[in-house]
């Protein structure tokens, strides 16, 4: 098994500028997970998805952030118009629903984004 | 809603030395608890999960933790630390939703 990969690994923008962040899952993975990690804190939920379904949306997703996983495979996260806040390590998680695993999540090694 | 509180935020202690990192939940119903490392730069890792069963799980790399539903705790333990576990520790818990929720993590540092 390949674990989840993430791209990019680190991404400067300008304040204002749109983002795209990717996730690609463990293979046969059917729910993939959103998260954002900000400096000395834990890391807090976005949103994830059940197959192509977006089942939860944190109040943490502000109306600039968009995810989606349109086959159910890959996801990517979108941030619009970026804002020094939006600064931070977001992280993507995927996980089976098979018999026993309790929904364990597996992390990719996050995207780092700087917001100038 | 539940939470998970990690009592200390930074925990230094002298290679080969025990360490105990504490993690406490706050939840009425079942729960699922995890224990995540990340190293810096790089994202989580599980490290070990209490799911069912045996009250004491243990990790490959020898730490071990340890389910105590009358505490509400699921405290991680190393008997002997080594330099290359310096690193930031985050206990997580699973309750009725799928969503993660995470303490603000414990940063292990081991000193020579």
């Amino acid at each position: 098994d390949t674990g989840v990969s993430q791209n990019p690994r680190h991404k400067i923008t300008k304040r204002g500028q749109n983002v795209t962040f990717r996730c690609d899952p463990i293979s046969e993975h059917n729910r993939l997970y959103w998260y954002r990690q900000t400096l000395g804190q834990g890391p807090e939920f976005l949103t994830y998805f059940q197959n192509e379904a977006q089942l939860e949306k944190s109040r943490l997703l502000s109306d600039r952030f968009s995810a989606e996983r349109p086959k159910g495979s890959f996801s990517t996260l979108e941030i619009q118009r970026t804002e020094q806040g939006d600064s931070a390590m977001y992280l993507c998680a995927s996980s089976s629903l098979s018999p026993g695993t309790k929904d364990t999540q597996y992390f990719g090694p996050g995207t780092r984004l700087t917001v100038l | 809603a539940q939470s998970v509180t990690q009592l200390d935020s930074q925990v230094p202690v002298f290679e080969e030395a025990p360490v105990e990192l504490r993690c406490n939940y706050s939840s009425s119903v079942s729960v699922y608890l995890f224990w995540y490392v990340q190293y810096p730069n790089q994202g989580l890792q599980l490290l070990l999960k209490y799911l069912s069963g045996s009250t004491l799980v243990e990790s490959i790399n020898g730490f071990e933790a340890e389910f105590n539903k009358s505490q509400t705790s699921f405290h991680l333990r190393k008997p002997s630390v080594h330099i290359s576990d310096t690193a930031e520790y985050f206990c997580a818990v699973i309750v009725g939703a799928q969503k993660l929720v995470f303490g603000q993590g414990t940063r292990l540092t081991i000193n020579p």
